[in-house]
């Protein structure tokens, strides 16, 4: 079963531009999560996907981020404009079904961004 | 509100020497779920075990094992006869019922030295 599959691994912009990654998760599962984890730290949710519906952004910076799921599979997200703080990696995760009893969130191979 | 500590930042071994990696976590929640995940230098998160808050049987999978206590709120992983390929950071999370948002601590750094 292949897993989740996250483009591209490597990102480097400068700051004010503008960049997106993309996020393929497991076949068949329907929520989709997007992470930011800085140097040093653990990982931070930003958004939750339920099939194409939101289910939680309230860490997202709305100001400059911006993330989809139009059709329910994949996954887009976007900063606009990138500061120096966005440096991080990025990575997206997907369970089964979002039930609120702690479904297993598998991880994608993540996107390191450097915004210089 | 939910919080994971992990309070060992980097931890320094040789190999075939025995490993526990601290987590305690905080919730008020009756009903949460804890995991732990092993990043290696790859990147990506590998998940390691999910444990919910009604079962406290501790757990052994070949070199790993995991204490669960809720007296104490920890939730603590051993690796035994640790191997060069177990350098990773390792992460405790928790999630509570009702949201699948997991917040993790803040890692551990394992190098096992040959």
């Amino acid at each position: 079963e292949a897993g989740v599959a996250q483009s591209p691994r490597y990102k480097i912009i400068e700051k004010r531009q503008s960049v997106a990654f993309w996020c393929n998760p497991i076949s068949g599962h329907a929520t989709l999560y997007w992470y930011q984890q800085i140097l040093g730290q653990g990982p931070k949710l930003l958004i939750q996907f339920q099939n194409n519906g939101v289910v939680d952004d309230s860490q997202l910076p709305k100001d400059r981020f911006s993330a989809e799921r139009l059709k329910g599979v994949d996954s887009t997200l976007k900063i606009q404009p990138a500061k120096l703080e966005d440096s991080a990696v990025y990575l997206c995760a997907s369970s089964l079904r979002t039930k609120g009893r702690g479904e297993t969130q598998y991880f994608g191979p993540g996107t390191r961004l450097l915004v210089l | 509100a939910q919080k994971v500590t992990q309070a060992q930042t980097e931890i320094s071994v040789v190999e075939k020497e025995d490993v526990t990696l601290d987590c305690v976590y905080e919730t008020r929640d009756t009903t949460y779920y804890l995991f732990w995940y092993k990043q290696p230098p790859s990147g990506e998160l590998v998940f390691l075990i999910r444990r919910n808050s009604f079962d406290e049987q501790n757990e052994i999978s070949g070199r790993y094992s995991w204490n669960f206590q809720k007296s104490t709120s920890s939730f603590n992983f051993t690796i035994t006869a640790s191997q060069v390929v177990d350098s990773a950071v390792y992460f405790c999370a928790l999630s509570e019922a009702g949201s699948e948002k997991l917040v993790f601590g803040k890692g551990t750094k394992l190098t096992v030295n040959p």
